[in-house]
């Protein structure tokens, strides 16, 4: 159960795009199509974003994208805004019904 | 509109005891999957156990198996975390959260949480 790696920051200006990673193992991200993603601001709960690698729950901006290759999966982000500042957190199902989080990317808008 | 609500945190001192709630209403309660998932001071996020939608089957953390229970009462709609032994580690906020999808899959809806303090 070791966590995800993601970059600890990234930022980018807005309109730009940035991309956040999230590196596994086959034992979790690269063997289960179960990787959402999740945003938080400072003292908030977390909402997620990307559900299933790829899909957007009802509500959430069409500027966010998820993907997946091998082990790593990816949280695009395009036309930032200044409010897409915060921490995201990639999460895997990891088999036998356990989870795994990454460490959280704090994305600061420029 | 789902809302969840977890109560029960405090300060405790190492080795003792607490049992977290987490009370829901929006959704069919009894048709959902639970987790309790934990953030330390300016740390990251930490899965901590899940529960299935009638209780039968409970799945931890290697980090906290053997000391925390999970546990549901459908017909009063809460979810449970006793929590024993404790450390100075398991100093967190404490979130409850719903399945997304009735299985294994994503966490979509999550409470604000309950702050945990383990100290002497």
């Amino acid at each position: 159960q070791s966590a995800l790696t993601q970059p600890a920051s990234v930022s980018g200006s807005p309109g730009q795009s940035i991309t956040i990673s999230c590196t596994g193992t086959s034992s979790d991200v690269g063997g289960y199509n179960y990787v959402s993603w999740y945003q938080q601001h400072p003292g908030k709960a977390p909402k997620l974003m990307i559900y299933d690698v790829s899909k957007r729950p009802s509500g959430v901006s069409n500027r966010f994208s998820g993907s997946k290759s091998g082990n790593t999966a990816s949280l695009t982000i395009s036309g930032l805004q200044a409010e897409d500042e915060a921490d995201y957190y990639c999460c895997s199902y990891a088999g036998s019904s356990t989870w795994v989080f990454g460490g959280g990317t704090k994305l600061t808008v420029l | 509109q789902v809302q969840l609500v977890e109560s029960g945190g405090g300060v405790v001192q190492p080795g003792g005891s607490l049992r977290l709630s987490c009370a829901a209403s929006g959704f069919t309660f009894s048709s959902y999957g639970m987790h309790w998932v934990r953030q330390a001071p300016g740390k990251g996020l930490e899965w901590v156990a899940f529960i299935r939608y009638d209780g039968s089957n409970k799945y931890y953390a290697d980090s906290v198996k053997g000391r925390f229970t999970i546990s549901r009462d459908n017909s009063k709609n809460t979810l449970y975390l006793q929590m024993n032994s404790l450390r100075a580690e398991d100093s967190a906020v404490y979130y409850c959260a719903k399945d997304g999808c009735g299985g294994d899959c994503y966490l979509d809806y999550w409470g604000q949480g309950t702050l945990v303090t383990v100290s002497s």
